[in-house]
C-alpha cells in the first residue's frame, strides 16, 4: 500500500536560515511526488513535482529512490514563505496520496 | 480565468441530515476529484471521475458517501446521514487528465462542513 510520510506537523525557522521540509514515501511502483503549498486563506496549489526538476520560488526537492524520500529545501526562508505544505504521491491512477502537511512558520 | 468552484463554502448540518456539496471544475477539466481534509489528518483522497469511466471509488470511507458527476462537468458529493466525524473540509480539483498522466490538479477553496 502506498504512503507519503511528513513527520514534522510545525517546523519553524527564522528568515535567511535554510529550510528542509521533509517526505519520506512507501510504494511498490515507479512513484511520482509532488509538493503543494496552502498559503493562509488560498487554494491548495502545486508548487513542484518531481519530474519537472524544477525550483520554484527558491525550493528544490529531489528524489532519492533509495531512501524514498522527497524533501523540500530552500537554502533562505523568506517570511512569505510561511504556509502549509503537503508531499504528495500519484500513483498509477491519477489521484494523489498526500501526507499530513507541514505548518511552516518563518520568524522575522 | 474562473478556476475550480465549491459551494457552499461552508455548512453546518445536524447529525443525521444529509448534505449536497458541489464542484464545478475547470471549463474542459475530463478529470475531477474530491478530497476530505480533516484537522490533524491531512488530505484524504475520496473519489475520482476521469471522462466517461467509472469513478475511481476507492477512497469513500462508508455507503454513507457518494458523488455524481453529471454531463462530465458538475460533480456533487452526498453524505447521508452526516455523522460528527464527517466535520471537515471537502476539497475538489479538477485537471486535463489523461490516464497515466501527470496533469496539474487545480483545487477549489473547499467546502467546510459542521455536523453539529
Amino acid at each position: 500500500a502506498q504512503r507519503v510520510t511528513q513527520p514534522e506537523k510545525l517546523l519553524s525557522v527564522f528568515k535567511g536560515a535554510p529550510v528542509e521540509l521533509k517526505c519520506n514515501y512507501s510504494y511498490s511502483g515507479s512513484p511520482e511526488l509532488f509538493w503543494y503549498v496552502q498559503y493562509s486563506r488560498q487554494r491548495l496549489q502545486l508548487l513542484l513535482r518531481h519530474i519537472s526538476r524544477e525550483s520554484i520560488k527558491g525550493f528544490t526537492a529531489d528524489l532519492n529512490k533509495g531512501e524514498t524520500s522527497f524533501h523540500l529545501k530552500k537554502p533562505f526562508a523568506q517570511e512569505e514563505d510561511s504556509a502549509m505544505y503537503y508531499c504528495a504521491l500519484k500513483t498509477g491512477a491519477n489521484n494523489l496520496f498526500f501526507g499530513t502537511g507541514t505548518r511552516l512558520t518563518v520568524i522575522p | 480565468g474562473a478556476g475550480v468552484s465549491q459551494s457552499p463554502s461552508n455548512k453546518v448540518t445536524e447529525k443525521g441530515k444529509d448534505v449536497e456539496l458541489r464542484c464545478d471544475p475547470i471549463s474542459g477539466h475530463t478529470a475531477l476529484y474530491w478530497y476530505r481534509q480533516s484537522l490533524g489528518q491531512g488530505l484524504e483522497f475520496l473519489i475520482y471521475f476521469q471522462g466517461n469511466s467509472a469513478p475511481d471509488k476507492s477512497g469513500l470511507p462508508s455507503d454513507r458517501f457518494s458523488a455524481e458527476r453529471t454531463g462530465g462537468s458538475v460533480s456533487t458529493l452526498t453524505i447521508q446521514r452526516t455523522q460528527q466525524e464527517d466535520s471537515a473540509v471537502y476539497l475538489c480539483a479538477s485537471s486535463l487528465a489523461a490516464r497515466g498522466g501527470s496533469e496539474t490538479q487545480y483545487f477549489g477553496p473547499g467546502t467546510r462542513l459542521l455536523v453539529l
